[in-house]
């Protein structure tokens, strides 16, 4: 199984920070890594395909970067409504794998 | 509008069994491979089984082969989750996703982009 892991798992930040958020492959994925957002009590949503392609109607402040083991989720200005947990996921190989998540709380 | 509802979560002792559904409407279903991801409490996502289009191709997590059988009945739109021989471990939140994507040359990208609202299993005595 591909493990995937993510830095920090937690994090506190102010209205309008540049957030970033990393996440590392167990072994080279190419570029089919995943991310989603998830608010609390809430079903996940996709943001990121394909590493970074964003998906139609998620804010353009969202954006992903990386290939092989190595990728990041930014949010270039962060907003009230983007404090949640956010998830990256790869889609090379069966089982899919998720990371263990990084919340992002408010300061 | 893509919707995906799921039903059929409960109180269930170890041992037991539960069926889980899950009902699609807003997109045509037999073109899609679908998926059941779960969430323990306060934990993270765990992706779980996935279905092929026609059903002649399915796919577990190691820790449910042999206990969880996923299937899905096109005609109804539907797709399920039988859970057999439940442990404590088996808690969580299963939703069941759409799993979409396309190819660019010899490359095919796959991600969940819808998902339901999620049923509520909890395995206890």
């Amino acid at each position: 199984d591909i493990q995937m892991t993510q830095s920090p798992s937690s994090l506190s930040a102010s209205v309008g920070d540049r957030v970033t958020i990393t996440c590392r492959a167990s072994r080279s994925i190419d570029s089919y890594v995943n991310w989603y957002q998830q608010k609390l009590g809430k079903a996940p949503k996709l943001l990121i395909s394909a590493a970074s392609s964003l998906q139609s109607g998620v804010p353009s402040r969202f954006s992903g970067s990386g290939s092989g083991t190595d990728f990041t989720l930014t949010i270039s200005s962060l907003q009230p409504e983007d404090f949640a947990t956010y998830y990256c996921q790869q889609s090379h190989i069966i089982p899919r794998t998720f990371g263990q998540g990084t919340k992002v709380e408010i300061k | 509008e893509v919707q995906l509802v799921e039903s059929g979560g409960g109180l269930v002792q170890p041992g037991g069994s539960l069926r889980l559904s899950c009902a699609a409407s807003g997109f045509t279903f037999s073109t899609y491979w679908m998926s059941w991801v779960r969430q323990a409490p306060g934990k993270g996502l765990e992706w779980v089984a996935n279905i092929k289009q026609d059903g002649s191709e399915k796919n577990y997590v190691d820790s449910v082969k042999g206990r969880f059988t996923i299937s899905r009945d096109n005609a109804k739109n539907s797709l399920y989750l039988q859970m057999n021989s439940l442990r404590a471990e088996d808690t969580a939140v299963y939703y069941c996703a759409r799993e979409n994507g396309y190819c660019s040359g010899p490359r095919c990208y796959f991600y969940f982009d819808f998902w339901g609202q999620g049923t509520l299993v909890t395995v206890s005595s």
